[in-house]
């Protein structure tokens, strides 16, 4: 069974830091992209982040760019997200999200999408 | 304010059929496949449709999905109880080169 499990969150104060793990079991964890989805309080879903099954291909929402790192470390199917520079509106619950293939496909992108989920870990962007 | 517009809310009584929309643009819906999310608080996100109409293994056929041209449905046929959650669509937008989400729709069984 595929299970996607999500910690790390918690509150921030503006300007801080927090780093997001998503534990993965169930499936060969690198032979899949993953991504970071996140929901903000009242609001819908945005795409925040991929990364592809080897790691070495990275993408990124314009509106974390510079400020979030995705990495993977395939050897303990652990996605992470290490998010610095905080704002308020990064206030959100995010979600880890497997993609059915083994990259994040730019050139097709209709072909990226999110088979399985997390329940998601909150993070709090307040002083 | 999304770029895929989807209604804020639909219902229906226990049984019914219950249909939700999404519109897009040419960049998104229009030449990319849609893809459905079903949402209910505390719980992981469940993919119910992809590529417009295709069901995941496990998602029961009273879920379908269609497209055309610049919009794309979600139909619940036989409405329970469970239903009664967060609908999303999403689609790729060629002109952004994004994942992009619709801003949701919450479904009530009345």
């Amino acid at each position: 069974e595929v299970q996607l499990v999500e910690s790390g969150g918690g509150l921030v104060q503006p300007g801080g830091s927090l780093r997001l793990s998503c534990s993965a079991s169930g499936f060969t964890f690198s032979s899949h992209a993953m991504s970071w989805v996140r929901q903000a309080p009242g609001k819908g879903l945005e795409w925040v982040s991929a990364i592809s099954g080897s790691g070495g291909s990275t993408y990124y929402a314009d509106s974390v760019k510079g400020r979030f790192t995705i990495s993977r470390d395939n050897s303990e199917n652990t996605l992470l997200l290490q998010m610095n520079s905080l704002r308020a509106e990064d206030t959100a619950v995010y979600f880890c999200a497997r993609l059915p293939r083994p990259s994040y496909d730019i050139l097709a992108g209709y072909n990226n999408y999110f088979d399985y989920w997390g329940q998601g870990t909150l993070v709090t962007v307040s002083s | 304010q999304s770029v895929l517009t989807q209604p804020p809310s639909a219902s229906g009584t226990p049984g019914q059929r219950v249909t939700i929309s999404c519109s897009g643009s040419s960049s998104n819906i229009g030449s990319n496949f849609v893809y459905w999310y079903q949402l209910l608080p505390g719980t992981a996100p469940k993919l119910l449709i992809y590529r417009n109409n295709q069901r995941p293994s496990g998602i029961p056929d009273r879920f379908s999905g269609s497209k055309s041209g610049t919009s794309a449905s979600l139909a619940i046929r036989g409405l329970r109880s469970e239903d009664e959650s967060d609908y999303y669509c999403a689609a790729w937008d060629d002109r952004l080169s994004v994942h992009l989400f619709g801003g949701g729709t919450k479904v009530t069984v009345l």
